[in-house]
């Protein structure tokens, strides 16, 4: 099975501008979640996406929004770019499954430079 | 609030040492599991290990152990004779139980292991 493939791997962008990252999951899993690496603040959950709802959001402002499509692949978009959010963004999949262990692969992540 | 404290920052060591690793964790879920993951210089996290709570019985596996501690909410890691190919960052992290799948990280312990 192919992996969690993230596009783009790289993107440099100015502050007030907006991005969009894509992750796509492993073939049958229908969840992904969504992270953002920094040296300050280490990996913190940003959101998870299940059967194109939003179900679990983390603490990050109303700048940080996503979406799911119906063949499970996630987009992540940053309006009004600031510097703060150069980060790397790590994007994992699980099969989502209620009532069951649903263990996350993680793709190879979208770093992004706020210049 | 779930929280996971990795105290130790960086840890350098020569070829060939063993070294722990160690987690700290805070939950008010009974039922949890707990994870250790690498990240090498790639980006890209690697699985190392899942434990659930009922679920104490220490792990070997290779030059890898892990030693999971209700009583005193620990779940270290022990790197026996370790190499250089072990540098990298380490990731402890902690997840509610079935049916979700969002990740609460340490900040990581960053190990350099020299020649």
């Amino acid at each position: 099975k192919a992996g969690v493939t993230q596009t783009p791997r790289y993107l440099i962008k100015t502050r007030g501008q907006q991005v969009t990252l894509s992750c796509s999951p492993i073939s049958g899993h229908r969840s992904v979640s969504w992270y953002q690496q920094t040296p300050g603040q280490g990996l913190q959950f940003l959101f998870e996406y299940f059967s194109e709802t939003q179900r679990n959001k983390g603490n990050f402002p109303g700048r940080f929004s996503g979406r799911q499509f119906s063949n499970s692949r996630s987009e992540m978009n940053v309006s009004t770019l600031e510097l703060g959010d150069s980060a790397l963004y790590l994007c994992a999949s699980s099969p989502g499954l209620a009532y069951s262990y649903n263990e996350q692969f993680f793709g190879p992540g979208t770093r992004l430079t706020v210049l | 609030a779930q929280k996971v404290t990795q105290a130790q920052t960086e840890i350098s060591v020569v070829e060939k040492e063993d070294v722990t690793l160690d987690c700290v964790y805070e939950t008010r879920d009974t039922t949890y599991y707990l994870f250790w993951y690498k990240q090498p210089p790639s980006g890209e996290l690697v699985f190392l290990i899942r434990r659930n709570s009922f679920d104490e019985q220490n792990e070997i596996s290779g030059r890898y152990s892990w030693n999971f501690q209700k009583s005193t909410s620990s779940f270290n890691f022990t790197i026996t004779a370790s190499q250089v190919v072990d540098s990298a960052v380490y990731f402890c992290a902690l997840s509610e139980a079935e049916g979700y799948s969002t990740l609460t990280f340490g900040k990581g312990t960053m190990l350099l292991v020299s020649p």
